[in-house]
């Protein structure tokens, strides 16, 4: 079953402004982790957030920012002032530690073209 | 420098053939996992391995199967390759026991079968 729901359709964003990638995740596991990866054309994987569940406060990492809301089972990622280089696909991914599991599941991804 | 690394980054192979597509890391990481990348469904779980030797199935382990012989080195068998195989496979790391620790990732393979 899909455990990471990413469905917003491609995004053009302008470049400088600031854009809100959703996820929302389904555990039942108490203990998991949220991690958010950029692919560029290129395609190599770059890991650029962490949420842990037991986290209080939302992540942050320079430009990237979680939106992190466990109740509601959502996990957005902004990025705020948006540069070209900002174009790519974006996923979402979740662990669950359940049975000592350090299974990765990942959504389908958003993409998103920063325009000039 | 941590690294992922795939034998291959171009594969072409004919259907029904044996096909391996290996994965090293050097991070003393426990965990490896594969996916497969398609368009419009994202990264899709095929086996993951915990230790030497271990492995779980993923989401779609049909039509595959892993080897796991070393600590540093994840393979991943198709059986009889099929054209619906034809598809982005990359390998991931990561440490075990821990929510905190991100996978890390190969530059992957794309296979092609014909």
């Amino acid at each position: 079953a899909q455990k990471i729901t990413q469905t917003q359709p491609g995004m053009f964003v302008q470049e400088k402004e600031a854009v809100t990638l959703d996820c929302t995740y389904d555990t039942s596991d108490p203990s998991y982790g949220l991690f958010w990866y950029k692919q560029p054309s290129s395609g190599e994987m770059i890991f650029l957030i962490y949420q842990g569940s037991y986290d209080q406060q939302n992540a942050t990492e320079g430009r990237y920012s979680l939106n992190f809301q466990k109740a509601r089972k959502s996990a957005n990622l902004v990025i705020s002032a948006s540069q070209l280089g900002d174009s790519a696909m974006y996923f979402c991914a979740m662990r669950e530690l359940r049975y000592g599991n350090n299974r990765l599941a990942f959504g389908k991804g958003n993409q998103v073209v920063v325009i000039p | 420098d941590v690294k992922v690394t795939q034998s291959s980054r171009y594969l072409v192979k004919r259907t029904g053939e044996k096909v391996f597509l290996e994965c090293v890391q050097d991070m003393d990481h426990e965990n490896m996992f594969w996916y497969r990348q398609d368009p419009g469904l994202g990264l899709r779980l095929i086996y993951f391995s915990y230790d030497v030797k271990m492995k779980e199935k993923g989401d779609i382990p049909e039509g595959y199967s892993v080897s796991r012989e070393k600590k540093e080195r994840f393979s991943l068998i198709l059986e009889s390759a099929s054209t619906n195989q034809t598809s982005m496979y990359l390998c991931a790391s990561s440490l075990a026991d821990s929510r905190h620790t991100e996978a890390f990732f190969g530059q992957g393979t794309r296979l092609t079968v014909v």
